[in-house]
C-alpha cells in the first residue's frame, strides 16, 4: 500500500459525459501527479501540483482540467469523453518537486467510455 | 509522447535465472528510475540511479547507466514468480519531477 488513494477504482460511462476522478496523497507529500496508461499510447504524464499551484503540463487535453485543493487533494476532470479516453488514470504523489524525488503510485481508476 | 524505448518488450524465464531488460531514452536526463508494475495496478519505484553515477544495487536488482549511448538496463538475479510484472524505466530532466516512461518490458518467470 503506497499510502495514495484514488476514487473510484472503476468507472464506466458514455461518450460526451464528464467525470471527476480523485486522489489523497500520501500524509505529508505536497506534489501530486497524474499520469494516464492506454494500450497505444502508454504511460503519459498529464500534470502535476505542488501545493495548491500548477507546476507542469504534459500531454494533457483541453478537455480535460485539474486542482489541487487547499488539503491537498487533488481532482481530474475528463469532459466530452470520447472512446479512445479509455484508459487507466494513475495519481502520484511526492514530498517536494525535486528531480530525482520517489513519487509514489495510487491503484488507479480504470476509466471505461463507451 | 514517450521518451524512449525498452527492450526486450516481453521476457520469458526460469525460476532462478537471471532477467535483463534495458531501456534507451532519447534526451539528456537528470535520473533514470525503474518501476515494476503488477498486472494493471499501481507503479511501484524499484531503484532510482542518478545522471553521475554508472551503476547501482539494490537487494536483487542491479541497475547501470550509460549516458554516452542514453541506456540503462535493469538485471534481477535469482529471478522468483512474484517477479512476475511489467517493468518501465522512467526519466526526469533537469527542471521538475515529471516523468516520461519508457513502453515496458513484460515479465515473465515461470515456475
Amino acid at each position: 500500500d503506497s499510502g495514495v488513494t484514488q476514487t473510484p477504482k472503476h468507472l464506466i460511462t458514455a461518450t460526451g459525459q464528464r467525470v471527476t476522478l480523485r486522489c489523497s496523497p500520501r500524509s505529508g507529500d505536497l506534489s501530486v501527479y497524474w499520469y494516464q496508461q492506454s494500450l497505444d499510447q502508454g504511460l503519459q504524464f498529464l500534470i502535476q501540483y505542488y501545493n495548491g499551484e500548477e507546476r507542469a503540463k504534459g500531454n494533457i487535453l483541453e478537455r480535460f482540467s485539474a486542482q489541487q485543493f487547499p488539503d491537498l487533494h487533488s481532482e481530474l476532470n475528463l469532459s466530452s469523453l470520447e472512446l479512445g479516453d479509455s484508459a487507466l488514470y494513475f495519481c502520484a504523489s511526492s514530498v517536494g518537486d525535486r528531480p530525482g524525488e520517489t513519487q509514489y503510485f495510487g491503484p488507479g481508476t480504470r476509466l471505461l467510455v463507451l | 509522447s514517450q521518451q524512449g524505448e525498452e527492450d526486450p518488450q516481453a521476457l520469458s524465464i526460469q525460476e532462478g535465472e537471471n532477467a535483463t531488460m534495458n531501456c534507451s531514452y532519447k534526451t539528456s536526463i537528470n535520473n533514470l528510475q525503474w518501476y515494476r508494475q503488477n498486472s494493471g495496478r499501481g507503479l511501484v519505484h524499484l531503484i532510482l540511479i542518478r545522471s553521475n553515477e554508472r551503476e547501482k544495487h539494490s537487494g536483487r536488482l542491479r541497475v547501470t547507466l550509460d549516458t554516452s549511448k542514453k541506456s540503462s538496463s535493469l538485471l534481477i538475479t535469482a529471478s522468483r514468480a512474484a517477479d512476475t510484472a511489467s517493468y518501465f524505466c522512467a526519466t526526469d530532466k533537469a527542471a521538475g519531477n515529471k516523468l516520461t516512461f519508457g513502453g515496458g518490458t513484460r515479465v515473465l518467470v515461470k515456475p
